[in-house]
């Protein structure tokens, strides 16, 4: 069975640079089927998506993000791992990472770790 | 505010049924499926639906999905009390080349 794990620390003062790690475990990071994603939710808030990696180590960036964030993938490690970089209170939210599966015809998040509470103070 | 709209809140009695929408544009819902997920309270959200209508093992047939256009919807049939979550819908946006989430919807059942 698969298993995503967020680690990190869970406070960040401001200005600072955010970073987390998602292990993953019972099944291996390298493969072409999938794309590695994080997905964050403020408080009382919706889902939203900062980017991803393959396994080759190429990226997509939410837009609204994309200046701030850096995803990369260590598959030696079987890990992958966020950055962002001059958080404000606003980026205070659960950081979810999730595996993303594509199949011959469509892709969709199959596994997702518990999330990780990230509070942005000083 | 989100590129795919969902209403916030729709509430439905112990055994009744209930939809919910999801709308976007051509260059998301025209180009790509539709993925739903189930948020319970405190957890991290779930696999519902994938590819506008299958549901992964273990998903009961009580959910179902469909996609018209640039809608989808998500219908519950024999609601639970269990089933109070909420729901976003998901799909990936090539104009943007980004993976857009709705802004989800609380299902209440009372």
């Amino acid at each position: 069975q698969v298993q995503l794990q967020e680690s990190g620390p869970a406070l960040v003062k401001p200005s600072q640079t955010l970073s987390l790690t998602c292990n993953v475990s019972g099944g291996s990071i390298s493969s072409d089927t999938y794309y590695w994603n994080w997905i964050r939710q403020s408080a009382g808030k919706g889902l939203e998506w900062i980017g991803r990696v393959d396994t080759s180590g190429s990226t997509n960036y939410n837009p609204s993000l994309k200046s701030r964030v850096t995803i990369s993938v260590d598959t030696s490690k079987n890990h992958f791992s966020l950055k962002l970089s001059s958080v404000t209170a606003a980026d205070t939210a659960v950081y979810y990472c999730a595996r993303r599966h594509c199949g011959r015809t469509s892709c969709f998040e199959d596994y997702w770790g518990q999330g990780t509470l990230v509070t942005v103070s000083s | 505010q989100s590129v795919l709209t969902q209403p916030p809140s729709v509430s439905a009695a112990p055994g009744q049924k209930v939809t919910i929408s999801c709308s976007g544009g051509t260059s998301n819902f025209g180009n790509s499926y539709v993925s739903w997920y189930q948020q319970l309270p405190g957890t991290a959200p779930k696999l519902l639906i994938y590819e506008n209508n299958k549901r992964p093992s273990g998903i009961p047939d009580r959910f179902s999905g469909s996609k018209s256009g640039t809608s989808a919807t998500l219908g519950i049939t024999g609601l639970q009390t269990g089933d109070e979550a909420d729901y976003y819908c998901e799909t990936w946006d090539s104009s943007l080349s980004a993976l857009l989430f709705g802004g989800g919807t609380k299902l209440t059942v009372l």
